[in-house]
């Protein structure tokens, strides 16, 4: 099956760094891209969506400028989270869908997620 | 906006029973997917589903998609330890809109 590589799988640092994650689809090719939030013991918490070569669509109540979402290759997109504070401390999973009519019939490709922990 | 509960939300059973996750909308949807995620990994797909009535089987796990495409439900035949996980259900509807579950957490125990 279609396999989406994410990295980092755990990131520890202190408050006030930026911190980089990037999805990669690994044999095919993603038009669209999806990064969700998930809290411990709670569904997925969709953030935003991306396009290749188009800017991110955010969900409400995301703030776009704190999570920096790049779009620039049909198999990578990053998500950087700026000036990260405890409170951004959580589980970060993307997803890709390939190339198709309907988006709603076709499978997500989920990375493995990033567990970020902000100290 | 489309509202989707699933339920139960937590389910704790033994091996060897039987159990059945919920999906419900407050409005059609054109497609409808579940998933299982593990513990520190990304959801996997398990079946779409999309015409109403509809019934998949994946060995153990029986996928049942309702006539009025607003519910669908997931049976699982003698669980086991390995089926433990979070179950998300996530619809898809005209507009190329996806809405997740809040996801049923279910625990088998040997």
């Amino acid at each position: 099956g279609a396999v989406v590589s994410q990295h980092p799988s755990w990131v520890i640092c202190k408050s006030g760094t930026s911190v980089k994650i990037e999805c990669r689809s690994l044999d095919f090719q993603a038009t669209t891209m999806f990064w969700y939030r998930q809290f411990p013991k709670q569904s997925l918490m969709l953030m935003a969506t991306s396009n290749e070569g188009s800017k991110a669509t955010y969900e409400q109540g995301v703030e776009k400028d704190k999570f920096l979402i790049n779009h620039a290759s049909l198999t990578l997109s990053t998500l950087t989270v700026t000036s990260a504070h405890p409170e951004d401390s959580s589980f970060y999973i993307c997803s890709g869908v390939g190339q198709g009519i309907s988006l709603s019939n076709q499978p997500q490709h989920f990375g493995d997620g990033t567990r970020l922990s902000i100290l | 906006t489309q509202l989707l509960e699933q339920s139960p939300q937590f389910l704790s059973i033994q091996e060897g029973e039987n159990l059945t996750v919920y999906c419900n909308s407050s409005s059609v949807f054109s497609s409808l997917q579940w998933y299982r995620q593990e513990p520190g990994e990304g959801p996997v797909l398990l079946v779409t589903v999309v015409t109403g009535g509809e019934v998949k089987k994946l060995k153990r796990l029986t996928f049942q998609f309702g006539d009025a495409r607003k519910d669908s439900s997931l049976h699982i035949t003698a669980a086991q330890t390995g089926d433990t996980g979070l179950y998300l259900c996530v619809v898809g509807n005209a507009g190329n809109m996806l809405t997740f579950g809040g996801g049923t957490r279910l625990m088998v125990k040997p």
